[in-house]
This record gives structure tokens, sequence and C-alpha cells, in this order.
């Protein structure tokens, strides 16, 4: 059974803190992806990456970087945490390009800003 | 620029009746569509999916209709079921340099009631 793991459903933190979202697959899946949802904009693409420290910028990643320094965790860094980062965070993974299957999510992480 | 819409924000139908979500996209160079169901603090599992070859692709209950020219796709859902009731995202991602990075839409929420 395909599995994507997120290190916490829930998280509260500060203003200005740094923040550490971790994701980790077992498919050995080539890309992994982090999306943030929010209600009416659906899921937007903040980074994705498509081998070990190697990492693209997608399409809101101000105030975000990510680290991939193995194949199976990709992390999400808010460098200095803010109230309009307030999200669900979502993780997924996918196979390498030519593959065209769907990506596997991770079962989210609520984060609250305060 | 939203280039994936789901113009309805929510759907409300009755058990058994027939469930139609649609999504429109405006890139053209997608070729590969999804559909994604989301329940409350869980991430987005996928449902089903069709390539721009095909315009049509069924797997028991559900069935998505793509229309290329008019750059339309529309998910069904026969009979529908109280269990189905969550948030739809459609999807889509472009062949060539995209690593399997997908497009959403902002997600439509589904009620089916009893």
């Amino acid at each position: 059974d395909v599995k994507v793991t997120q290190s916490s459903r829930y998280l509260v933190k500060r203003t200005g803190e740094k923040v550490f979202l971790e994701c980790v697959q077992d498919m050995d899946h080539e890309n992994m992806f982090w999306y943030r949802q929010d209600p009416g904009l659906g899921l937007r693409l903040i980074y994705f990456s498509y081998d070990v420290k190697m990492k693209e910028k997608g399409d809101i990643p101000e105030g975000y970087s990510v680290s991939r320094e193995k194949k199976e965790r990709f992390s999400l860094i808010l460098e200095s945490a803010s109230t309009n980062q307030t999200s669900m965070y979502l993780c997924a993974s996918s196979l390498e390009q030519g593959a065209r299957t769907e990506a596997f999510f991770g079962q989210g992480t609520r984060l609250t800003v305060v | 620029d939203q280039q994936v819409k789901q113009n309805s924000p929510s759907l409300s139908v009755q058990e058994g009746r027939i469930s139609i979500l649609n999504c429109d996209y405006t890139n053209s160079m997608f070729d590969y569509f999804l559909w994604y169901k989301k329940y409350p603090a869980e991430g987005p599992t996928f449902l089903i999916s069709i390539s721009s070859i095909k315009d049509k692709n069924e797997d028991g209950r559900f069935t998505v209709f793509l229309n290329k020219s008019a750059k339309h796709l529309s998910l069904h859902i026969v009979p529908s079921q109280p269990g189905d009731s969550a948030v739809y995202f459609c999807a889509a991602s472009a062949r060539g340099t995209s690593y399997g990075k997908l497009t959403f839409g902002q997600g439509t929420i589904l009620t089916v009631h009893p």
C-alpha cells in the first residue's frame, strides 16, 4: 500500500518562527510536491522536486524554501512564519515524468500561525 | 491566472441520482486530466483520470468526459451515495517539462442527501 506521511497533522506556531514540515514517501517516487489548500483557491503548488537535491519553484514560492537530501524525504521550510501562511499543507509524490500516473497525497498538516 | 477552473463552488444531489461536476481549462498544453476527492482533514485521494487521446473513461460509478475543443471535462457519479459527499478537485498536467506537476481547480463541494 502506497504511503505518503506528513510529520504532523496539526501545528500552531508564532509569527516569526522558523517552521519545518516534513514529508516521507515509501514508494521510491522521483517527484515530490508541496501544495497549500485554501478555501476558494484550491490547491496551489509551492515547490516541487524531481530528484535528490533538485528543486523548482511552483506558483507561490515566496516565504518558503525546501530541502530534499534523500529521495524519500521532502521538507518544506517557512523561514519566518506569518499569519497569511495559516493553511492546510499537502505533500504529494509521483513517478517520473513519463509515467503519466497520479500523484499520491499525504494526510495534510493544518498549520495555524498566531 | 487560473488555468483550471471549477465554476460551481457547491452541488447538492439526492441519493441515487446523478452528480455532474464540471471543470474548464485554458492551457492548450494540458494533455492529462485527473479527478481527486477530499474529505475534511485528509489528503486528496485519486479517483479517475483521462488522457487527451480519449474522450471518455469509466470506472465503476465514476465516468469522466473530455471535450478538447471546448477545453471542458466533467465527472459523472451514478448513482450518487451519501459517502460521496466531499470536495472534488479536477487537475491537469502537461507533457514535457512539468515533471508530473498538477494544476488544480478551486474545488466543488458535493453534498449527497439521503
